[in-house]
């Protein structure tokens, strides 16, 4: 079966650009994960979809960051006025059940985000 | 924030030997998870452990957790060139979601 999709695999974007990145879960998972990886370093949380809402994001790293997910399949990840700090792997996971359950996140191959 | 730290940050080896990875975390919690990355890829789901689980095996890789020590350990024996990746362990507790440490890069030397 498909498993996690992302899009574009590359993004490269100028300062202060609008960029919206897509993650398209495993069919039938309701959790979906958003995590953002700098060179060298691991995962880092930034927002969890339980369903529709978003149960947890409490790591989005300011009113820049904001994500959705209207019918509780994709999720769009949108940064706002994109500063060269941004530039990252963005990485999305989904899971069958969520938080407080077996846990298993099923990982995609992420979006390289370049900001110049 | 990241929650599990691993050590060493890197670790080069032979082929055949057996590469022991270890991490620390934090604060308490629910389980405890190894990932794999290969460069530029995706993470690779490894194993799981419990907080109530002290060992566990799969194939040519055993997880220890000692709660006490927040602590992991992460063994593979007999390695192989194909294990070369970056190694990272995730944790998740009863209020919050997975976090996972920096990781520890891997290498195996054919």
């Amino acid at each position: 079966g498909a498993g996690v999709s992302q899009t574009p695999s590359n993004k490269v974007t100028e300062k202060g650009k609008y960029v919206e990145l897509r993650c398209d879960p495993i069919s039938g998972h309701t959790a979906l994960y958003w995590y953002r990886q700098s060179l060298g370093q691991g995962p880092e949380f930034l927002i969890y979809f339980q369903g529709t809402g978003a149960a947890d994001d409490s790591g989005l790293p300011n009113d820049r960051f904001f994500a959705v997910r209207p019918e509780g399949s994709v999720s769009t990840l949108k940064i706002q006025r994109t500063e060269r700090g941004d530039s990252a792997v963005y990485l999305c996971a989904s899971s069958l059940n969520g938080q407080g359950s077996y846990n298993e996140q099923f990982f995609g191959p992420g979006t390289r985000l370049t900001v110049l | 924030s990241q929650q599990g730290e691993e050590d060493p940050q890197a670790l080069s080896i032979q082929e055949g030997e057996n590469a022991t990875m270890n991490c620390s975390y934090k604060t308490s919690i629910n389980n405890l998870q190894w990932y794999r990355q290969n460069s530029g890829r995706g993470l690779v789901h490894l194993i799981l452990i419990r907080s109530n689980e002290r060992e566990k095996h799969s194939g040519r890789l055993r997880v220890t957790l000692d709660t006490s020590k927040k602590s992991s350990s992460l063994l593979i024996t007999a390695s192989r060139a194909a294990d070369t990746a970056s190694y990272f362990c995730a944790t998740d507790a009863l209020d919050l979601d997975m976090r996972f440490g920096a990781g520890t890069r891997l290498t195996v030397k054919p």
